[in-house]
């Protein structure tokens, strides 16, 4: 079975660093886009971006480009996001989703993970 | 960059209604870079619709997806319980994904 398995409830503080995770299972790693997307508390889903686990290659959203930063360890199949100095208006839901295709074509999200809470106050 | 607008922004129907969830894009999108996702109250989204009309894997046939260019539509033929919930569409284009503000389908 196809699984992303994300880290627990995040509580911290602004200015403090974060590096939350998503693990794949039950298919190649290395071969499939992972994406991170952001749910404000009441809001819709926005794409923040997408990395190859196969090469690192990632590309970010114009809206969180230089705010966080998407990293993978392909020897222990898992995705990160990160951010250096949280403020309140990161508390929101994280998801990360496996985007199906090829290296060269990744156009939806075809497994999501059930999410990871990150409050900031 | 891509901007998806759906409408209606809440449908208030009855189980067994029809349903039509409308996503325009700001410019022409491929019909292979449109997909639909449902989320209910405190789950992921779900794949439901991609390339703009095929089903994902394990999809009911009552949900379908049609359109192209810049106008895309899906429709729940007949309104089922659990099809109670929040859907989104979500394109592709220059290497970003974009999603639309979402349509709330709620119980009348």
């Amino acid at each position: 079975e196809v699984q992303l398995v994300q880290s627990g409830v995040e509580v911290k503080k602004p200015g403090e660093s974060l590096k939350i995770s998503c693990k794949g299972s039950g298919y190649s790693f290395t071969s499939y886009w992972i994406g991170w997307v952001r749910q404000m508390p009441g809001k819709g889903l926005e794409w923040m971006g997408i990395i190859y686990p196969g090469d690192s290659d990632t590309k970010y959203s114009p809206s969180f480009q230089g705010q966080v930063s998407i990293s993978a360890d392909k020897s222990v199949s898992t995705a990160y996001l990160q951010w250096s100095s949280l403020k309140a208006s990161d508390t929101a839901m994280y998801y990360c989703a496996r985007l199906p295709g090829s290296r060269y074509s990744y156009y939806y999200m075809d497994v999501w993970g059930r999410g990871t809470s990150v409050t900031v106050s | 960059e891509i901007v998806l607008t759906q409408s209606p922004g809440t449908l208030s129907l009855s189980p067994g209604e029809r349903a039509t969830l409308s996503c325009r894009a700001s410019q022409g999108v491929s019909s292979s870079h449109l997909a639909w996702y449902q989320q209910k109250p405190g789950q992921a989204p779900r794949l439901l619709i991609y390339g703009a009309s095929s089903r994902a894997t394990g999809i009911p046939d009552r949900f379908s997806g049609s359109g192209s260019g810049t106008d895309f539509t899906l429709t729940i033929s007949r309104l089922d319980s659990e099809d109670f919930a929040v859907y989104y569409c979500q394109q592709f284009g220059s290497s970003h994904l974009t999603f639309g503000g979402g349509t709330k389908v709620e119980i009348k």
